[in-house]
């Protein structure tokens, strides 16, 4: 089983600028996460996706972050414009369904973004 | 609001010292605890689901336990290669679980 594709692998940019991350889940997953990881820190949800809806999204500054799942397949993060804070790891997992309490997340290697 | 607290933040061990790391929680309608292991770099892994208080799982030197307010991850005779992050997620709610992650706990493993 292929495991949860994400790129690019770093990024830097400079604070203003807009970047996108792209993300591929398992094959058959239902549920796609966005999380942003700081040095040091847990996991932090950004969107969580159900097929292509929206299931939770509070926590994702809308301001300036926007995500897309398109056909309730790949999907795509943006920042624009990017602050200084935004300097994070983003990390993309699926899983089979979120309806069913035992579906563990599988995990992208993630993208390491730094905001100069 | 769901709370997920892990303990300590950081582990040094011998090879072979056994210990425990601690994950407690306050969550609404706990539907399953999760722990995953991290590695520089990589994205977390799956390691066990519990469901229930009394609940016990076992891999190689891990085991996990869960009460109704906490779950530990023992690490018996732990070697080099056990050191990493290790991460405590809960699953909670109605419907759609959406999974919240404590801070983790960075376990070192000295030779």
């Amino acid at each position: 089983e292929a495991g949860v594709a994400q790129s690019p692998r770093y990024k830097i940019i400079e604070k203003r600028q807009s970047v996108a991350f792209w993300c591929n889940p398992i094959s058959g997953h239902a549920t796609l996460y966005w999380y942003q990881q700081i040095l040091g820190q847990g996991p932090k949800l950004l969107i969580q996706f159900q097929n292509n809806g929206v299931v939770d999204d509070s926590q994702l500054p809308k301001d300036r972050f926007s995500a897309e799942r398109l056909k309730g397949v790949d999907s795509t993060l943006k920042i624009q414009p990017a602050k200084l804070e935004d300097s994070a790891v983003y990390l993309c997992a699926s899983s089979f369904n979120s309806g069913t309490p035992n579906s563990p997340l599988h995990f992208g290697n993630g993208t390491r973004l730094t905001v100069t | 609001e769901d709370q997920v607290t892990q303990s300590p933040e950081a582990l040094r061990l011998q090879e072979g010292e056994s210990s425990s790391l601690n994950c407690s929680y306050t969550v609404s309608g706990l539907r399953g605890l999760f722990w995953y292991r991290q590695d520089p770099g990589k994205g977390p892994e799956f390691l066990f689901t519990l469901y229930s208080a009394g609940e016990e799982k076992e891999k190689e030197r891990l085991k996990a336990t869960l009460t109704k307010k906490e779950s530990f991850l023992h690490i018996t005779a732990p070697k080099p290669e056990d050191s990493a992050t290790y991460l405590c997620a809960v699953h909670a709610g109605r419907g759609s679980y959406i999974p919240t992650f404590g801070r983790g706990t960075s376990l070192i493993v000295h030779p």
